[in-house]
């Protein structure tokens, strides 16, 4: 089945603790991006990825780091998470870059951090 | 820079019919996507417009005006499981980034 997968779906952690968010997806897309979702402001990208180590900042970068070392993940870091990355977190993929095509989006990781 | 304008909440009857507006001012433009958005869930594809006019899927249409920066997502035979957030987003020219509006919770009413 054609998918994007995201773990975990659910955190809890405590302020300055290290965490990663893993993505993978395995339609091969070229283009993967992070987004996150907070009440009232709607769906807001964090990074994208055109291709195999070629990453981008996208509105709301600050706080975070990504890599992909490989076309199918794109792990989502969080060197030191503080309260304000509170929030629902999307990982989502398309099948090119050059040519726009509807992104397909993982099931949402709830990060909570105190 | 990118403005996506969508009311923030509509409510309307199970059969009836619809009109969520999206209005855009944003300084690259490629397309306009339109997504659903059950609570708790991941956004699904509704429709992607390019050209000017209506494009019509089963009960959803989407319709783009480029020259007023406008576009409309039409939802006929209203039914209960159509209650979601609608989420319009902009693709930018060159930009390899799709922006989105705050998104409008349509709630279906028997």
């Amino acid at each position: 089945e054609a998918q994007v997968t995201q773990n975990p779906r659910y955190l809890i952690t405590v302020t300055g603790k290290k965490l990663t968010v893993t993505c993978s997806q395995n339609m091969n897309h070229e283009y993967m991006s992070w987004y996150r979702q907070d009440p009232g402001l709607g769906l807001r990208q964090i990074y994208y990825s055109m291709n195999v180590e070629v990453t981008d900042k996208g509105d709301v970068p600050e706080g975070y780091k990504v890599s992909r070392k490989e076309k199918r993940n794109f792990p989502l870091i969080l060197e030191s998470p503080s309260p304000n990355q509170t929030s629902l977190y999307f990982c989502a993929s398309s099948l090119k870059v050059t040519e726009t095509y509807e992104q397909y989006f993982g099931p949402g990781t709830r990060l909570t951090v105190t | 820079g990118q403005n996506i304008d969508q009311p923030t909440e509509m409510t309307a009857t199970e059969g009836a019919i619809v009109q969520i507006n999206c209005t855009y001012q944003t300084s690259g433009f490629n397309g306009l996507f339109w997504y659903q958005q059950h609570a708790g869930e991941a956004p699904t594809f509704l429709s992607y417009n390019v050209l000017d006019g209506l494009e019509e899927k089963g009960r959803f249409s989407s319709f783009l005006s480029r020259s007023k920066g406008y576009s409309y997502l039409l939802l006929k035979e209203l039914q209960m499981k159509d209650s979601a957030s609608y989420l319009c987003a902009v693709d930018g020219a060159g930009s390899y980034q799709l922006t989105f509006g705050k998104g409008t919770k349509l709630s279906v009413i028997p």
